[in-house]
């Protein structure tokens, strides 16, 4: 069975203050991993999708790596409009139609 | 460019009663999907539609009945509401015809069930 797992749940950065979010992912067959934003009451905002281990890509003050296990977005100089809930997910080859999604990170940008 | 349009944003139901989701977009995409999203559980599959005619059953489609009325609208059904249908519904599509193409959600509706 597909697994998505994100990490940490919950995290809370002083404006400025870089880090990390992971997604590790256990599938049969990786075809794509996608990134989303989702505000508060909205649904899922697409941002990026990474379909091969060693492949990078950038928007603004993110960017999202993918290795053969996990996924990385890393927000630098992140401002309080990043605050979000960043979800993850995976579609495989077996499960073409079916988006697998992790339960999210919810990042606060402390001003 | 309204992108994926769901009807009602919020309702709440009586146990037993029946209501329909309405989902429409504006895009020309192929493919529609219906999740539902439950807090600690990440969003879940309940049923997709490929292409316009055909329908198929995701992760948790017990409870559920979909219409793909044309190529822009994609219908929910709950026919007998129960408290556990409690949830935020979302309605995606994308193109579906090649590639790996990403989803676009709407605003989601949501639903309580007392």
């Amino acid at each position: 069975e597909d697994q998505v797992t994100q990490s940490p749940e919950a995290l809370r950065l002083q404006e400025g203050e870089s880090s990390s979010l992971n997604c590790s992912y256990t599938v049969s067959g990786l075809r794509g991993l996608f990134w989303y934003r989702q505000d508060p009451g909205k649904g899922p905002e697409f941002l990026f999708t990474l379909y091969s281990a060693g492949e990078e890509k950038e928007k603004e003050r993110l960017k999202a790596t993918l290795t053969k296990k996990e996924s990385f977005l890393h927000i630098t100089a992140p401002k309080p409009e990043d605050s979000a809930t960043y979800l993850c997910a995976v579609r495989t080859n077996f499960g073409n139609e079916k988006l697998t999604f992790g339960t999210g990170t919810r990042l606060t940008i402390i001003p | 460019n309204a992108g994926v349009t769901q009807t009602p944003k919020f309702q709440v139901l009586k146990t037993g009663q029946s209501m329909t989701l309405q989902c429409a977009q504006d895009m020309n995409h192929n493919s529609m999907y219906w999740y539902r999203q439950d807090p600690g559980m990440g969003l879940r599959l309940i049923y997709y539609s490929a292409s316009e005619g055909t329908t198929d059953k995701g992760e948790v489609p017990n409870g559920y009945n979909v219409s793909r009325l044309n190529k822009r609208e994609f219908s929910l059904r709950l026919e007998s509401a129960a408290p556990s249908q409690t949830s935020v519904y979302f309605c995606a599509s994308r193109t579906g015809t090649s590639g790996n193409t990403e989803a676009f959600f709407g605003q989601g509706t949501r639903l309580t069930v007392v």
